[in-house]
């Protein structure tokens, strides 16, 4: 097994535009969890999939933002409508029943 | 009040000695609790878990909890300049769905 991996690793967007980012977690895990990180700061939770439910999510995710894990395997977070603000890590994890949570390596998202 | 704090650093300790973390939290009915050690430009990576209140040993390292005074912390033995990095505390709950909050992490320096 390879671990989470994201995709992009970089995403430069114009303000305005829409992004897209994949997540395939560790294939054995049923828990997956995005967060964003700025400079300075600890991940921020923004939601939570056990399988392809969505039990958890953060006020963030009422607004531009939104992901889904439609098949319980890999998932898909989106921003409409991008600002500035936006830019930041995005980080995916996943976890098995223990909740220990193993990280993919991030998308970096500019918005210029 | 923040959900969970941390002392930002930076902890400088000479290389060999004890390196000393400590995170609070806020919410009671947080149920486990990670250690995660982030270099800089990369994402975190888990060192411990630690679920019951008491001590857990793992190499040079050691989570302690206190769920009466909602405190967790880290040792570190044995410090290497290796070790230097950011230690971020996660707070685990569930409420429906699994919400994991992290602190802003402390920066810690091992001086050689």
């Amino acid at each position: 097994d390879t671990g989470v991996s994201q995709d992009p690793r970089h995403k430069i967007t114009k303000r305005g535009q829409n992004v897209t980012f994949r997540c395939d977690p560790i294939s054995e895990h049923n828990r997956l969890y995005w967060y964003r990180q700025t400079l300075g700061q600890g991940p921020e939770f923004l939601t939570y999939f056990q399988n392809e439910a969505q039990l958890e999510k953060s006020r963030l995710l009422s607004d531009r933002f939104s992901a889904e894990r439609p098949k319980g395997s890999f998932s898909t977070l989106e921003i409409q409508r991008t600002e500035q603000g936006d830019s930041a890590m995005y980080l995916c994890a996943s976890s098995g029943r223990t909740n220990e949570q193993y990280f993919g390596p991030g998308t970096r998202l500019t918005v210029t | 009040q923040k959900e969970v704090e941390q002392n930002s650093g930076p902890l400088s300790v000479p290389e060999g000695a004890i390196a000393s973390l400590n995170c609070t939290y806020s919410d009671r009915v947080s149920q486990s609790f990670f250690w995660y050690r982030q270099y800089s430009g990369k994402s975190p990576e888990l060192i411990m878990s630690i679920y019951s209140n008491g001590d857990k040993e793992d190499g040079r390292f050691t989570a302690q909890l206190n769920k009466a005074s909602q405190y967790v912390s880290l040792l570190i033995r044995d410090s290497q300049p290796s070790d230097s990095a950011t230690y971020l505390c996660a707070v685990n709950r569930y409420t429906g769905g699994f919400k994991t909050i992290f602190g802003a992490g402390t920066r810690l320096f091992v001086k050689a």
